[in-house]
């Protein structure tokens, strides 16, 4: 299993520009959720989905969109980015029961936005 | 609101040496917490939950209600624990919440 997949790893964007990050994962978890790092801080929930056709705000959802038409599923789009959007974005999955349950993490995107 | 808060950023200690890793939360109901790990170029994962009571790597971490605290211990620290260690906590009897991360502790242990 590959667990929870995200792509691409590294990306440069200029101001402005749109972009979708990438996030799968083939462990049939319903639940998956967005979080972006910034240096000195925690992990600040962006969106997340309970399902299939099914999301959420979470604590910084502002200058992202998200869908999740399939279980495996949830791409985060950039609609134009802004350099304070530069971030590491994490993808993570669990199974049903939402977030007391352990999440499975992704790699991690780093974004730049220029 | 929920809030984590680590403390530390960085912990130093010598191979052998007991290590305590410092959370506080505040929840006013009764919340989740949760230990990830995320060593050197590997994926951040769970390291233990408070609900399980569990003892993995040697480590172990008490979920204080009084003093609102979940203090991750390990008595004889490894050159291998060597990583950055976040708190977290989830909470609510009403379906899905966050979850909050603290800032992160990063340990050191040298030889």
């Amino acid at each position: 299993n590959a667990g929870v997949t995200q792509t691409p790893k590294f990306q440069v964007l200029k101001t402005g520009q749109s972009m979708t990050l990438q996030c799968a994962q083939d462990m049939n978890h319903e639940y998956m959720s967005w979080y972006r790092q910034d240096p000195g801080m925690g992990l600040r929930l962006i969106h997340y989905s309970v399902g299939a056709g099914i999301t959420d705000q979470g604590e910084v959802p502002n200058g992202y969109n998200v869908s999740r038409s399939t279980t495996e599923d949830f791409p985060l789009r950039l609609l134009s980015a802004a350099p304070s959007q530069t971030s590491v974005y994490f993808c993570a999955s669990s199974y049903e029961g939402g977030f007391d349950q352990p999440q499975h993490f992704g790699d991690g995107t780093r974004l730049s936005i220029l | 609101a929920q809030r984590v808060t680590q403390p530390e950023k960085l912990l130093s200690v010598f191979k052998g040496a007991p290590v305590e890793l410092k959370c506080n939360y505040s929840y006013s109901g009764s919340p989740e917490l949760f230990w990830y790990v995320q060593y050197s170029r590997q994926r951040l994962q769970l390291l233990l939950r408070h609900i399980s009571r569990e003892s993995i790597k040697g480590f172990t971490a008490d979920l204080n209600k009084g003093e609102t605290s979940f203090h991750l211990k390990k008595p004889f620290a490894q050159e291998e624990d060597s990583a950055m260690y976040y708190c977290a906590l989830s909470g609510g009897n009403t379906g899905f919440q966050k979850l909050v991360f603290g800032t992160g502790t990063r340990l050191l242990v040298s030889p």
